[in-house]
């Protein structure tokens, strides 16, 4: 089945201490893309990838890092959260002629 | 600065009635408009897209409009069911191959049996 696989779904942290939020395709899709959603924001795209070793900023990178060392992952990195990325987040996958996005099941991050 | 604005937060349409969510755009470089759907506790699943060389584009139920001009979209949904009750996110990106989806703030749609 093809699918984007997000974990954990659920994650409660305190400030400061560093978590990585996992992502994964099994679509061989060049493309992907992390998005947090917020009430009355819509989804706000943080990074995105399009292809191993490139990544590049989307329109709320501050805090968060990516990595995609591998086609198949894109891991999401806060070093030091704060209560401010507090939010739903969201992995995406596509093909990089396609437009039409995947969407993981969402991870629910909450920073005390 | 909101670029995809969907200006009604919710909703609410009798069974079997037709449904229309709205949503403007500012970026006059928005090519390809999407439309999404989101149940709780799931990621937003595609549902419709048009190019902007078209006004019209259909799938069963559903049809999304496109006005350039006014930099207007809509989704109609005919007839609704209540398996259309979910949030419905418009986006928009500058081709079809963007790697950027610019997403608006959704419209919670209820369908009241």
């Amino acid at each position: 089945e093809a699918q984007v696989t997000q974990n954990p779904r659920y994650l409660i942290t305190v400030t400061g201490k560093k978590l990585t939020v996992t992502c994964s395709q099994n679509m061989n899709h060049e493309y992907m893309s992390w998005y947090r959603q917020d009430p009355g924001l819509g989804l706000r795209q943080i990074y995105y990838s399009m292809n191993v070793e490139v990544t590049d900023k989307g329109d709320v990178p501050e805090g968060y890092k990516v990595s995609r060392k591998e086609k198949r992952n894109f891991p999401l990195i806060l070093e030091s959260p704060s209560p401010n990325q507090t939010s739903l987040y969201f992995c995406a996958s596509k093909g990089t002629f396609s437009t039409e996005a995947f969407f993981g099941q969402g991870t629910r991050l909450t920073v005390v | 600065d909101q670029q995809v604005k969907q200006n009604s937060p919710s909703l609410s349409v009798q069974e079997g009635r037709i449904s229309i969510l709205n949503c403007d755009y500012t970026n006059s470089m928005f090519d390809y408009f999407l439309w999404y759907k989101k149940y709780p506790a799931e990621g937003p699943t595609f549902l419709i897209s048009i190019s902007s060389i078209k006004d019209k584009n259909e799938d069963g139920r559903f049809t999304v409009f496109l006005n350039k001009s006014a930099k207007h979209l809509s989704l109609h949904i005919v007839p609704s069911q209540p398996g259309d009750s979910a949030v419905y996110f418009c986006a928009a990106s500058e081709n079809p191959g963007a790697q950027k989806l610019v997403f608006g703030q959704g419209t919670r749609l209820t369908i009241n049996p």
